[in-house]
């Protein structure tokens, strides 16, 4: 099968702009998550998504970052505007919200944003 | 904040078994141990949970003890492309994956 797909894979834009990162996720998974990896430290959840409604966005930075799934499949992620310290991989990983089973979240190749 | 405490990085000939400690001493009863990994510049990838009882799968072995505070992650034959960073994680069946820093694992031929 597919995997989640991710782009841009990279993007390096000035502080002060803004950017928007596409997630397409595995067909049929009803949960889509975006992550926040700064260098040298495990990924950090931002925003859960169960088909098109927020979950938890508990560490989502509201004021600059916005995300939506219209439709319950893509979600787009966009920072504006763009901080230094958002320079990050920024992933997506989706999973079927089974209560059996692994459960397991299934992870795309991220995209690496550079803020200058 | 993370659950669970790793060491910080480990070696392991390849060909030989990989054994990664993991310590989760304040897990609860319904409280899984999951193990990913991160190869460079790519996503995270599942590799293997349980809850109690040792698990085996294609990847790897999970080793947990009786009293489920700590537990190991046995890859049984390193070879070079095993290199990543490996995240154990302790957490609810659906709830959130909360990442630490995990064990950067140096694979050497």
């Amino acid at each position: 099968e597919a995997g989640v797909a991710q782009s841009p894979r990279y993007k390096i834009i000035e502080k002060r702009q803004s950017v928007a990162f596409w997630c397409n996720p595995i067909s049929g998974h009803a949960t889509l998550y975006w992550y926040q990896q700064i260098l040298g430290q495990g990924p950090k959840l931002l925003i859960q998504f169960q088909n098109n409604g927020v979950v938890d966005d508990s560490q989502l930075p509201k004021d600059r970052f916005s995300a939506e799934r219209l439709k319950g499949v893509d979600s787009t992620l966009k920072i504006q505007p763009a901080k230094l310290e958002d320079s990050a991989v920024y992933l997506c990983a989706s999973s079927s919200s089974s209560l059996k089973g692994a459960n397991e979240q299934f992870f795309g190749p991220g995209t690496r944003l550079t803020v200058l | 904040d993370a659950k669970t405490t790793q060491p910080p990085s480990m070696d392991c000939a390849e060909g030989r078994a990989a054994n990664l400690p993991c310590n989760h001493s304040t897990i609860s009863g319904n409280e899984y141990v999951y193990w990913y990994r991160q190869i460079h510049s790519q996503g995270p990838q599942y590799i293997i949970h349980g809850l109690k009882n040792n698990e085996t799968n294609e990847m790897a072995s999970l080793i947990i003890t009786e009293d489920r505070k700590s537990s190991t992650l046995i890859l049984p034959h390193a070879t070079l492309r095993d290199t990543a960073v490996y995240y154990c994680i302790v957490r609810v069946v659906n709830e959130k994956l909360t990442f630490g820093t995990g064990t950067r694992l140096t694979i050497i031929p």
